[in-house]
């Protein structure tokens, strides 16, 4: 198993700022996930982070949008830039442990209000 | 592509009854299944999981779900409520280990004294 630390775990921002959200995992993940959950909906897949390389972005998300980085194994961050009310949503990022792909494991989540 | 709907956003049920959270996917490889719990304010937290291995899998909590092909349908069951159950529960499906996962809308358990 692993451990997604994610952090902040709630913030509030102002409109047109821009928001860093990171995640730790305890031990070596194959993959590394962003989802977005808006407002009384269900998750929606942001992009796949790519350990040194530039994330795969899902349809309808951008990387001016939501620039992400993984530099290492076991690190990533998503940057909300420039934000609008419209961002305000859960944002979780997820794993997958090396050899034990048929399970991913998630953070406890980035509660983001924008005002 | 995947795609999944669960059917009832809110379930409400008595301490003790059974427990049914219907989900029906689409795929066009074979799926992977998963059913996850959400708590308040908390991540996801997965209850099982369905690899191509047996139909009937049985997870934490007292919790299982079906495979049935011909039906593509994942229900998630628990015999018995408890009150620790109220929870929003999320059915996912994927064409291939638990990467990209695609989530249902999400059906909220309510537990009823």
């Amino acid at each position: 198993s692993a451990v997604i630390s994610q952090k902040p775990s709630r913030d509030i921002c102002q409109r047109g700022t821009s928001l860093t959200i990171q995640c730790q995992v305890d031990s070596q993940v194959t993959m590394m996930f962003w989802y977005r959950q808006q407002p009384g909906q269900s998750l929606t897949l942001i992009a796949t982070a790519n350990q040194g390389s530039e994330a795969t972005y899902e349809s309808g998300f951008v990387i001016d949008k939501f620039p992400i980085s993984r530099p290492n194994l076991t690190f990533s961050t998503l940057t909300v830039s420039n934000m609008s009310p419209e961002d305000s949503s859960i944002y979780l990022c997820s794993g997958t442990v090396t050899g034990q792909n048929t399970e991913a494991f998630f953070g406890q989540g980035t509660r983001l209000t924008v005002v | 592509a995947q795609s999944v709907t669960q059917l009832g956003s809110h379930v409400s049920v008595s301490e003790g009854a059974l427990v049914l959270l219907r989900c029906n996917y689409s795929s066009s490889v074979p799926p992977y299944l998963f059913w996850y719990v959400q708590y308040p304010n908390q991540g996801l937290q997965l209850l099982l999981k369905y690899t191509s291995a047996a139909t009937l899998v049985k997870g934490i909590n007292g919790f299982e779900a079906e495979f049935k092909k011909s039906e593509t349908s994942f229900h998630l069951t628990k015999p018995s409520a408890h009150m620790s159950d109220a929870a929003e529960y999320f059915c996912a499906v994927s064409g291939g280990g638990a990467q990209k996962l695609v989530f249902g809308q999400g059906t909220r358990l309510t537990i009823n004294p």
